[in-house]
């Protein structure tokens, strides 16, 4: 199946510190979402972005979906202590493609130092 | 409130016994999934179901069975042919199976001793 490179695997980062991560593939998709998993919980989507281009914000959260339609960036602005997990990108083929055309990508996560 | 359960949080197991894993959802929800996470490793998708008494493999289902009888209802069934059942298992639930907007449970993490 179709695979989404996330990155970084892990940030370390102080609070209050902007952080940026993106997902990128050879494929492309025509919808592109980002989860947040709290330790030990389920994820919680975050972001879904439905157009090439499209530009979409969720507090201090902003997330991108590349033109290309083979790529996506999730940004957090001045980072705070709750921030911490993990943050999944996931995309779909197309509308009809079913639970087996949603694809995610390995995660990156995110650790606040004091 | 409207959501999606999952349990036992915690369960243990020895070699060779069968376990299954709950996930119940009232969000009338007509699709249901179960993926399994590993350390460092994306969602992996093992069964989803799109409606009642219809149910598909995903990615890694060998070794596991499911079962969707009622809508509310997802049960996994991780069986003894599963070379590495250990792992954090993730139920979850979207109003078709056509959306990637799921709504996950908080999970089951199954330890084979």
């Amino acid at each position: 199946g179709q695979q989404l490179n996330q990155s970084p695997q892990s940030m370390f980062i102080q609070e209050g510190e902007d952080v940026s991560m993106n997902c990128t593939s050879s494929s492309i998709f025509n919808t592109w979402l980002w989860y947040k998993q709290d330790p030990g919980e389920g994820p919680v989507l975050l972001i879904a972005l439905y157009k090439a281009g499209e530009l979409t914000s969720n507090g201090r959260l902003t997330a991108q979906f590349g033109i290309t339609r083979k790529d996506s960036f999730l940004n957090i602005s001045a980072s705070i202590p709750s921030d911490v997990g993990i943050y999944f990108c996931a995309a779909q083929r197309d509308s009809g493609g079913g639970a087996d055309g949603l694809t995610f990508g390995k995660g990156t996560h995110l650790i606040i130092q004091p | 409130d409207g959501g999606i359960t999952q349990s036992p949080k915690y369960l243990f197991r020895k070699e060779g016994q069968n376990v299954t894993l709950s996930c119940e959802q009232n969000l009338n929800h007509d699709a249901m999934y179960w993926y399994r996470q590993d350390p460092g490793q994306g969602l992996r998708l093992i069964y989803y179901s799109q409606i009642v008494n219809d149910f598909q493999k995903g990615d890694i289902a060998e070794g596991y069975s499911v079962s969707r009888e009622k809508k509310e209802s997802f049960p996994l069934t991780v069986t003894s042919a599963q070379k590495n059942p250990t792992a954090f298992y993730l139920c979850a639930s979207s109003t078709t199976v056509d959306t990637g907007e799921l709504f996950f449970g908080e999970g089951s993490r199954l330890t084979v001793l």
